[in-house]
């Protein structure tokens, strides 16, 4: 069964500072992986997808890679903002129609 | 403006209580799913639909029902709720499945 995991859990971190969060899966058939924000009491954003013949996607300060061969994605936040504050999950699609969501990384950036 | 629509936002009900969650969207999306977001588990596709009259279990479908009569309609059904459905409820939908997902608000429903 595909498993999907985000670490850390939580991160906290001061305005200006550039930062990473992770994703890992374990199954190497990917076919597409998405980022999303959640704040609090709302719904998904989508901020990037990745096709798995990608390896980056870039979208204003965001840039998300994709790296098949480890299993891993990450999601580059340059210059956070109080704003960035929120969950943020990511989510792995592989041959089949089913999504399977990571749970989350839930980032504080501090003024 | 572009969405996904689900109503009601909260809903509390008693066990047994037949209840439809319904599901809206305005952008002539193919695929549209149900999810459950719980503290710890996060979130888990409960059923998707690739397009009208074609609908597929997810991970956790027990439960639960669904139709796709229309293109725009998903509705989730809970003919027998129980508290362990006690959850927030996330539809989405995309273009088709390769395309961004877009949610709407969520429903908490409490089973009591």
């Amino acid at each position: 069964k595909q498993e999907v995991t985000q670490i850390p859990a939580a991160l906290s971190v001061p305005e200006g500072e550039n930062l990473v969060l992770n994703c890992s899966f374990t199954d190497s058939a990917i076919y597409n992986l998405q980022w999303f924000r959640q704040d609090p009491g709302k719904g998904l954003t989508s901020l990037l997808l990745i096709q798995s013949s990608q390896r980056e996607q870039t979208s204003g300060r965001l840039n998300a890679s994709l790296d098949k061969s480890s299993g891993r994605s990450t999601l580059y936040i340059a210059a956070s903002q109080p704003g960035d504050s929120a969950t943020y999950l990511c989510a792995f699609q592989g041959g089949s129609e089913k999504l399977v969501f990571g749970k989350g990384t839930k980032l504080t950036v501090n003024p | 403006e572009a969405q996904v629509t689900q109503n009601p936002r909260y809903l509390i009900t008693v066990t047994g209580k037949k209840l439809t969650v319904t599901c809206s969207q305005n952008m002539n999306h193919e695929y549209m799913s149900w999810y459950r977001q719980d503290p710890g588990l996060g979130l888990r596709q409960i059923y998707y639909s690739m397009n009208v009259e074609v609908t597929d279990k997810g991970d956790v479908p027990e439960g639960y029902k669904v139709s796709r009569k229309e293109k725009r309609n998903f509705p989730l059904i809970l003919e027998s709720p129980s508290p362990n459905q006690t959850s927030l409820y996330f539809c989405a939908s995309s273009l088709y499945r390769t395309r961004p997902l877009h949610f709407g608000n969520g429903t908490r429903l409490t089973v009591t």
